[in-house]
């Protein structure tokens, strides 16, 4: 199993571009979300889903989307990039969110530092 | 959103001493879950342990334990002999039910430092 994988592992972009982070895991797994980590601060969520078709806000949503339309991707894109979204982003999966019972430890993928200049 | 607490933001000990890293949270919820991942200079997030909040027993693995205060609500971690491969951000988790669909609340991090 590869596991959970990110591209690009680095990436530079100027302000207004737009690009899109792409997670993939074969663990069969229904749950993926997308974090990011900024000095300080932890992780944050940015969307997450539950399972292919089903996408949610997370705390930090604003400038980026996402779409599941199978269980092993789950692109994050960003629309205009700013500054401000110079962070090391992080996808993670695990079996399921949907019950308390069944939460799983999640597994995440190596990371993607994005610079925005 | 309810806090997960890391006030240790730095720590820095000389290998072979013992060192505790607190985590204190905050929830509404009943039924929750607690985690605690490792994260080396690599920058790759490592999985420690998960425990529930009906479970109140210390964990032990091998020079790493856990204990679990519910009546504190504090999960702190010892590594116990540090080593210098201790050295990481340490970072503590819990889980949050949001509309039936349960998500983590993340601390901010203690870099831990073992000196040789």
């Amino acid at each position: 199993n590869a596991g959970v994988t990110q591209t690009p592992k680095f990436q530079v972009l100027k302000t207004g571009q737009s690009m899109t982070l792409q997670c993939a895991q074969d663990m069969n797994h229904e749950y993926m979300s997308w974090y990011r980590q900024d000095p300080g601060m932890g992780l944050r969520l940015i969307h997450y889903s539950v399972g292919a078709g089903i996408t949610d806000q997370g705390e930090v949503p604003n400038g980026y989307n996402v779409s599941r339309s199978t269980t092993e991707d789950f692109p994050l894109r960003l629309l205009s990039a700013a500054p401000s979204q110079t962070s090391v982003y992080f996808c993670a999966s695990s079996y399921s969110s949907l019950s308390v019972f069944s939460y799983n430890e999640q597994f995440f993928g190596p990371g993607t530092r994005l610079t925005v200049l | 959103a309810q806090k997960v607490t890391q006030a240790q933001t730095e720590i820095s000990v000389v290998e072979k001493e013992d060192v505790t890293l607190d985590c204190v949270y905050e929830t509404r919820d009943t039924t929750y879950y607690l985690f605690w991942y490792k994260q080396p200079p690599s920058g790759e997030l490592v999985f420690l342990i998960r425990r529930n909040s009906f479970d109140e027993q210390n964990e032990i693995s091998g020079r790493y334990s856990w204990n679990f205060q519910k009546s504190t609500s504090s999960f702190n971690f010892t590594i116990t002999a540090s080593q210098v491969v201790d050295s990481a951000v340490y970072f503590c988790a819990r889980s949050e039910d949001k509309d039936s669909n349960y998500q983590l609340i993340w601390g901010a991090g203690t870099k831990l430092i073992i000196k040789p």
